[in-house]
């Protein structure tokens, strides 16, 4: 079955930027979608189409695309950041969805 | 703004049948803005797609659980369901629906979850 591989936890200090890595085979064909989840809380659509933020997100998030691996990058992490992100995207038919099986962030 | 709310039992014996009704709120389901789906999160585990539905009701379902899914849709309620037979401890998870949005593509709404335990 198809997987999308995201490292488990990444650790920054305030100020600093966080970059998120998530690889799969289909990566290069299909789109690339990220969730934040905060404890307690639904997930929220932060980054659609690789790289697209919808309204109301701010702009520290961004998201990259290069081959088989796509990047989530928090340009400058403040402790609201702190929370668990999800890659999504499909196989390579597009029918069947996936998501990474999550990144920790912790503000140091 | 869209809402989703789910509902139905938060304790299934193993073998029996986990059965759960999405009901939208704030749009149509027969919207082509949104299609449908269930996604799950086991205790300490990530996110899991189980399947969607699309207006037209067609179908796509998780292979991991192909042979044990329905996901159904009733306009007339504007609800959506999910019916997952032959459960076990494994099943055990919060149960989510969710809407895809016709624009991002991506998840735009997230109904609060559901959890089911599948306990004797």
């Amino acid at each position: 079955s198809y997987e999308l591989t995201q490292p488990p936890s990444v650790s920054v200090s305030p100020g600093q930027p966080a970059r998120i890595t998530c690889s799969g085979d289909a990566l290069p064909k299909q789109y690339a979608f990220w969730y934040q989840r905060k404890p307690g809380q639904a997930p929220v659509l932060i980054i659609y189409k690789d790289d697209e933020r919808p309204s109301g997100i701010p702009e520290r998030f961004s998201g990259s695309s290069s081959g088989t691996t796509v990047t989530l990058t928090i340009s400058g992490v403040e402790a609201e950041d702190e929370a668990d992100y999800y890659c999504q995207s499909s196989d390579s038919s597009g029918t069947y969805y996936v998501f990474g099986a999550g990144t920790r962030v912790s503000v140091l | 703004q869209l809402q989703l709310q789910e509902s139905g039992p938060g304790l299934v014996k193993p073998s029996e049948t986990l059965s759960l009704t999405c009901t939208v709120s704030g749009d149509s389901i027969s919207s082509s803005h949104y299609y449908w789906a269930w996604i799950r999160q086991p205790p300490g585990k990530g996110l899991e797609w189980m399947g969607s539905i699309y207006y037209s009701g067609n179908t796509y379902y998780n292979p991991s659980v192909n042979s044990r899914i329905t996901i159904s849709i009733d306009m007339s309620k504007n609800q959506f369901s999910l019916k997952l037979t032959s459960v076990t401890a494994a099943d055990t998870a919060v149960y989510s629906c969710v809407a895809f949005g016709e624009i991002t593509g991506g998840i735009d709404h997230w109904g609060q979850g559901r959890l089911v335990t599948a306990s004797s």
